[in-house]
């Protein structure tokens, strides 16, 4: 089946540094990738996503490219704020299943200023 | 209304009661969902709704689990007989349809605790 893999948390970055949170994932035909961004408090909102293979969404600085060779979808940023700190989820939509989506087990960012 | 809306925000109840969480999803769409978030788990799919179609209920983990919408519209999801094990956010999101291939909206979640 269907499933996403991304790095565990915490990630603590100082504000300013690059980052990147890595997401790999196994599906078969070819999936809608997604990150999605859980700040303290809130409901999950989309962050960016891309439809098909060599796509880079982008959004708020983030950016993430699909990568069918290596299956990825890493999530980048030049510069982080302190704003940023959230929990981040690499999402798929393959169509298939109940719900079609299968999401990751989240990321925790924190950002120390 | 502009968003999801759900209800309670925060439940804290006695193991063996019933509990119900309140989904109110934007106004138009007609996918609506149901998902747990366990610290360290993700997100755990519960069910799902679709139009006036039969609920795909699949990811239920048990049969305390119920959840119904009315009208196509507002949802509530049942846990009856509530365990310590069931302590999560329940976390309802909606779509324009599930041909909006991924991109749901959430709401901020009800967090059930257990006691």
């Amino acid at each position: 089946g269907d499933s996403v893999t991304q790095m565990e948390g915490p990630v603590t970055l100082s504000e300013e540094a690059f980052l990147t949170i890595n997401c790999t994932y196994t599906a078969t035909g070819y999936p809608s990738l997604f990150w999605y961004v859980q700040y303290p408090g809130e409901g999950l909102q989309l962050l960016l996503k891309a439809t098909k293979a060599d796509d880079k969404g982008s959004n708020k600085g983030f950016e993430a490219t699909y990568r069918k060779e290596t299956t990825s979808f890493h999530l980048e940023k030049g510069s982080v704020q302190v704003s940023d700190s959230a929990v981040y989820f690499c999402a798929l939509y393959s169509g298939g299943g109940a719900d079609g989506l299968t999401f990751g087990k989240g990321t925790h960012l924190i950002i120390q200023p | 209304g502009a968003g999801v809306s759900q209800s309670p925000s925060n439940k804290v109840t006695e193991k063996g009661k019933d509990v119900e969480l309140r989904c109110d999803p934007i106004s138009g769409h007609t996918a609506l969902y149901w998902y747990r978030q366990s610290l360290g788990q993700g997100l755990e799919f519960l069910i799902y709704f679709q139009g006036n179609s039969a609920p795909d209920k699949s990811g239920l983990p048990s049969d305390r689990f119920s959840a119904e919408r009315t009208g196509g519209s507002v949802s509530t999801l049942t846990i009856q007989r509530t365990q310590q094990e069931d302590s999560a956010v329940y976390l309802c999101a909606s779509s324009l349809s599930k041909g909006s291939a991924g991109e749901l909206f959430f709401g901020e979640g009800s967090r059930l605790t257990v006691l």
